[in-house]
């Protein structure tokens, strides 16, 4: 079984500029996450999908940061404009959804984010 | 304050030692603690999970949970060098949802 994969691996972009990282979730899972590593710090949850709905957004930064998760498959984290406190790593995990249980979340290599 | 702390380390220690990694917390309304182990250049993995206080165990690793001190630990037995990674405590309170908090994280190397 195929974990979960995120693309690109590695970005390096402009202050100002766009990026999207895409995030494929473990086949079945109906939950998906995205949490983000800022150098010297610790692993920060951004949001949750249940589906295709957004479940918690609470730790996303500001309006520049857009997730989406369409057709509740796939999930694709924008930010425009990228600012230089965007760079570091962007984790993407999923997990089945498991009510009154322990709900494992898997988690992506990560996309490195490196705005200069 | 930050609502997990945890020594970053790096913590540097010859094979077939026992190794104790340990984080604090805050917030008393944590149910679960997860420990994670991460390798360079890869995501997360989970080690073991504990529900409210207690210990568990599952071959070398042991997991204890102290709420009245807000205090949880690792331990890892006859440590080898394929143990060398960053190994992070998670937390997560139930009605808050899947979020999970993590602490820094703790380097460990384990020298041959």
């Amino acid at each position: 079984e195929a974990g979960v994969t995120q693309f690109p691996s590695h970005s390096v972009i402009e202050k100002g500029q766009t990026v999207t990282l895409r995030c494929d979730p473990i086949s079945g899972h109906d939950n998906l996450y995205w949490y983000r590593r800022v150098m010297g710090k610790e692993i920060k949850f951004l949001l949750h999908f249940v589906k295709e709905s957004k479940q918690d957004e609470s730790g996303m930064p500001n309006n520049r940061f857009l997730a989406e998760r369409t057709g509740g498959t796939y999930s694709t984290l924008k930010v425009q404009p990228a600012e230089l406190e965007d760079s570091g790593v962007y984790f993407c995990a999923s997990s089945q959804g498991r009510p009154g249980a322990h709900d494992e979340q898997y988690f992506g290599p990560g996309t490195r984010l490196t705005v200069t | 304050q930050k609502e997990v702390e945890q020594d970053p380390g790096p913590l540097s220690v010859p094979e077939g030692a026992i190794v104790s990694l340990n984080c604090t917390y805050s917030n008393s309304a944590f149910q679960y603690f997860m420990w994670y182990r991460q390798y360079s250049r890869k995501g997360p993995e989970l080690l073991m999970y504990t529900y409210s206080s207690g210990n568990k165990e599952d071959g070398r690793f042991t997991a204890q949970v102290d709420k009245s001190s807000k205090y949880i630990s690792l331990f890892i037995r006859d440590s080898q060098p394929s143990d060398s990674a960053t190994y992070l405590c998670a937390m997560r309170v139930v009605k808050y949802g899947n979020k999970l908090v993590f602490g820094a994280g703790t380097i460990l190397r384990v020298k041959s």
